[in-house]
């Protein structure tokens, strides 16, 4: 089975600064995709950053970038620049193939991020 | 941009009555999913269907049943709620490259 990991529960960051939210994997696929995803106070999901796990290059969206080490299985998202609206819930995700064609997803516990004005 | 609509967004429940969920999406997608979400516990998939036609268990489908109607529309059914069914159920569906879209959530009360 893949497992998630994310093992900061609550982190805060001072506003303007950086912060980095860790999240680790399990998996004995070579190809599978990661995501990080952001739920605001509102409860809707909303994608972050993802990245492909044949790709080198660390994904950057703006102020988001990635951390992706495959061999330790590591996916960490750092957050620059850091603003009163990237205060909610961060989940970290990875998806394989599975037979049949559906793709399943498995989600970490999440980080609760609060960025302090 | 509708994306992926659910319904309804909240709902109170009585043990042992039945409900559905309702989900489409607009986005020609194939693969769609349905998620709980409850404190602590990250989102854990239900049931999740790779194409119109096709239902699987996801890790927690004890006490729920899927229906793929069509290719927009993937329902969700509780045959006889319970309080451990209280959470939070987003439905979801995956792009081709990879990326999954959800929708708003329907939160959930059995009491």
């Amino acid at each position: 089975a893949q497992t998630v990991t994310q093992s900061q529960p609550e982190m805060s960051v001072q506003e303007a600064e950086t912060v980095t939210l860790s999240c680790t994997y399990d998996t004995s696929e070579n190809n599978y995709y990661l995501f990080w995803y952001k739920q605001p106070p509102s409860r809707q999901m909303i994608l972050v950053i993802r990245q492909e796990a044949y790709k080198q290059q660390n994904a950057t969206e703006n102020r988001f970038s990635v951390n992706f080490q495959k061999a330790a299985k590591s996916f960490s998202l750092k957050i620059s620049d850091s603003q009163l609206g990237d205060t909610a819930m961060y989940f970290c995700a990875f998806m394989k193939h599975a037979p049949g064609g559906g793709n399943q997803f498995y989600f970490g516990t999440g980080t609760s991020l609060t960025v302090i004005p | 941009n509708a994306g992926v609509t659910q319904t309804p967004k909240f709902q109170v429940l009585k043990t042992g009555q039945s409900m559905t969920l309702q989900c489409a999406q607009d986005m020609n997608h194939n693969s769609m999913y349905w998620y709980r979400q409850d404190p602590g516990m990250g989102l854990r998939l239900i049931y999740y269907s790779a194409s119109e036609g096709t239902t699987d268990k996801g890790e927690v489908p004890n006490g729920y049943n899927v229906s793929r109607l069509n290719k927009r529309e993937f329902s969700l059914r509780l045959e006889s709620a319970a309080p451990s069914q209280t959470s939070v159920y987003f439905c979801a569906s995956r792009a081709l490259g990879g990326t999954i879209y959800f929708g708003e959530g329907s939160w959930l009360t059995v009491v």
